[in-house]
């Protein structure tokens, strides 16, 4: 199967700086990568859709000045997000889609990163 | 829009048993995919079966099968010989072509020994 990374696998930041997620393709490129959040005890909620040369679209109720999101290349898309606060504590894990066909519905899951915001 | 519904929030089985986690959906769309994923306490998400909506048979990956019964909208996962290994959250979840995936709200699943 496909392989995707996040960095970091966890953080701790202080309220009102600013952390940046990276989620990378591995071994195939992907012009369309999506951005989950997830709270304790909850499900996923998609959060964005970051595609490679355009700007994301974000879901409704996410703020996009304070979840940036960048997709520099056909295999990263990072997720900044800016002044934290200790509500945007959870777990942040990114997707993406390979393939044609049938793959195409498939999404490879990066292993996810626990920020906590103090 | 796609609705998926996770009726059961907790479900206890026997080891060596076999186990059904419920889940219906909701699509107007003909072109779907349909997935389970186990997450363990790490976080990670692990894909364990897919059921596309033009597939003839139902899904099957070694003690995992897929019952897709189409007309009512479900897509039950059947795990048979319960591991303790199994113990985790499990989701159902679709998605359209090149859509993200649409998540239920998650059933935990703990296999007692």
């Amino acid at each position: 199967g496909a392989v995707v990374s996040q960095h970091p696998s966890w953080v701790i930041c202080k309220s009102g700086t600013s952390v940046k997620i990276e989620c990378r393709s591995l071994d195939f490129q992907a012009t369309t990568m999506f951005w989950y959040r997830q709270f304790p005890k909850q499900s996923l909620m998609l959060m964005a859709t970051s595609n490679e040369g355009s700007k994301a679209t974000y879901e409704q109720g996410v703020e996009k000045d304070k979840f940036l999101i960048n997709h520099a290349s056909l295999t990263l898309s990072t997720l900044t997000v800016t002044s934290a606060h200790p509500e945007d504590s959870s777990f942040y894990i990114c997707s993406a889609p390979k393939g044609q066909g049938r793959e195409v519905y498939e999404q490879y899951f990066g292993p996810g990163t626990r920020l906590t915001v103090t | 829009a796609q609705k998926i519904t996770q009726t059961q929030p907790g479900m206890f089985v026997q080891e060596k048993e076999a186990v059904t986690l419920d889940c219906t959906y909701d699509t107007s769309d003909p072109s779907y995919g349909l997935f389970w994923y186990k997450q363990p306490s790490s976080g990670e998400m692990i894909f364990l079966i897919y059921q596309g909506s033009y597939d003839q048979q139902n899904a099957t990956e070694g003690r995992y099968s897929l019952n897709f019964q189409k007309a009512r909208k479900s897509a039950n996962l059947v795990i048979s010989a319960s591991q303790l290994g199994d113990s985790a959250m499990y989701f159902c979840a679709m998605s359209l072509i090149g859509r993200a995936l649409t998540f239920g709200s998650g059933t935990r699943l703990q296999v007692q020994p």
